[in-house]
């Protein structure tokens, strides 16, 4: 079955640390990839997306993610973590037979020690 | 330009009971989407309408009802209101194949 993993419910770097969220997904076909953030008590914003082309791809913020088809990962990272990046992460996948229906991983909330 | 939109933000409902949730898309988008999100969890998908056409339905009972308007925006219906149905409801629209845009989403609680 069609699906995504993140790996880490919770994940807690120090200000101006790496930050590195796991995605994998589950398909033979690979699928469009997205990146969003929820504050709290807020909808969802778009981080980054992956459609086709370059496999590095750079998103607001100063996020970027990569596809490595090999490993079916989409893992972001940020160089040097800020306090504002403390929210909940979300990856998702949107299948080329499933119309506009994107399916989300159950979440990584990064939290920021100062 | 203004963002996708939703009313109301918060509900309080109970058992038994039908609720309607709106949406408005952000300009020149024809492509709505509603998700459901559970605390502590992912969204999950319930419907996909584009040009007034459903074009995608998730794993959600005939409770579950949708339709979108000429202008593009969007209602959302759910009769017989369980405990389970608490959740922040998610719009959210698309200018094209990719990307979805989401609104703030509405707080429904269920008593």
């Amino acid at each position: 079955a069609q699906s995504v993993t993140q790996l880490g419910s919770h994940v807690s770097v120090s200000e101006g640390a790496l930050v590195l969220l796991r995605c994998n997904y589950s398909s033979s076909v690979p699928p469009y990839l997205f990146w969003y953030v929820q504050y709290p008590n807020q909808g969802l914003q778009l981080l980054l997306k992956y459609t086709t082309g370059a496999t590095l791809v750079k998103g607001i913020n100063g996020f970027e993610a990569e596809f490595k088809k090999s490993e079916t990962s989409f893992h972001l990272t940020k160089p040097s973590a800020h306090m504002s990046d403390a929210a909940e992460y979300f990856c998702a996948v949107k299948f080329y037979n499933q119309g506009g229906k994107l399916i989300f991983g159950q979440g990584t909330e990064l939290s920021v020690k100062p | 330009d203004a963002g996708v939109t939703q009313s109301p933000t918060h509900l309080i409902k109970t058992r038994g009971q039908q609720v309607t949730l709106r949406c408005s898309p952000i300009s020149g988008h024809k492509s709505v989407s509603w998700y459901q999100q559970v605390l502590g969890q992912g969204p999950q998908f319930i419907f996909q309408y584009y040009e007034k056409e459903e074009r995608g339905r998730g794993n959600f009972p005939d409770r579950f009802s949708a339709r979108q308007f000429p202008n593009y925006s969007s209602e959302l219906n759910v009769n017989a209101l369980l405990l389970g149905d608490s959740a922040l409801y998610l719009c959210a629209s698309s200018p094209a194949e990719y990307e979805q845009y989401f609104g703030p989403g509405t707080r429904l609680t269920v008593t």
